[in-house]
């Protein structure tokens, strides 16, 4: 089993709010890392650390964590935003990284 | 801009040992952690391992006996060996870089920033 888990799948309609969330007790410890993949394409990083987006992510893409629950939320979810998310994190142990399971987006 | 190159054999038998390098390019090498993470059809994302410049490597526990991540600073490249491969490693198999930073709050954070194109890999007699 992963150290980290996700919902397999969760949908929101168009403009409104969703958040994914990652649950492991790693995260007492370590900020997740969120990645967006598209079918077909390599994963995409949207949140890092402390609520970080990289250049050219949307602000409508945040993230918290609290104990061992991380969040990615998305305000205003747009038609582009059906993916596969991602979290990463390290694992227990320090010495490894783990993912979880992903979620997949749908947007109506 | 940094850009990572990836490339390796895409087409194997069973048993046969899973080849494949990552060649950075336009920023440095050292002071990261360089990952492989592995795709298989239709499912979520495996951490294989990582390696910095000085070729300390931390591996995924399941699958650290057929694995081998090595570096070659020279080149700024580094590579993935997986022997004896199944039907099971058919994946697309991708290089990524691993950033980290830290804070007052939580500590360290680790996050793939900058992430190859993917090399398909199939397994097939």
């Amino acid at each position: 089993s992963s150290e980290v888990t996700q919902d397999r799948a969760v949908s929101v309609a168009l403009g409104q709010t969703v958040r994914i969330t990652c649950q492991g007790d790693s995260l007492r410890s370590y900020y997740a890392s969120w990645y967006q993949q598209k079918p077909g394409q390599a994963p995409v990083l949207v949140i890092y650390g402390k609520g970080n987006r990289p250049s050219g992510i949307p602000d409508r893409f945040s993230g918290s964590s609290s104990g061992n629950t991380a969040s990615l939320t998305i305000t205003g979810a747009q038609a582009e935003d059906e993916a596969d998310y991602y979290c990463n994190t390290r694992g227990t142990s320090g010495n490894q990284l783990v993912f979880g399971g992903g979620t997949k987006l749908t947007v109506l | 801009q940094v850009q990572l190159q990836q490339w390796g054999a895409g087409l194997l038998k069973p048993s046969e040992t899973l080849s494949l390098s990552c060649a950075v390019y336009g920023g440095s090498f050292s002071g990261y952690y360089w990952s492989w993470i592995r795709q298989p059809p239709g499912r979520g994302l495996e951490w294989i391992g990582e390696i910095n410049h000085r070729g300390s490597t931390n591996y995924n526990p399941s699958r650290k006996s057929r694995v081998s991540i090595s570096v070659d600073m020279s080149k700024n490249q580094f590579s993935l060996k997986l022997s004896s491969v199944t039907a099971a490693d058919t994946a697309v198999y991708y290089c990524a870089r691993v950033n980290s930073g830290s804070d007052l709050w939580q500590g360290s954070y680790y996050y793939m920033d900058v992430w190859g194109k993917g090399t398909t890999v199939t397994v097939s007699s």
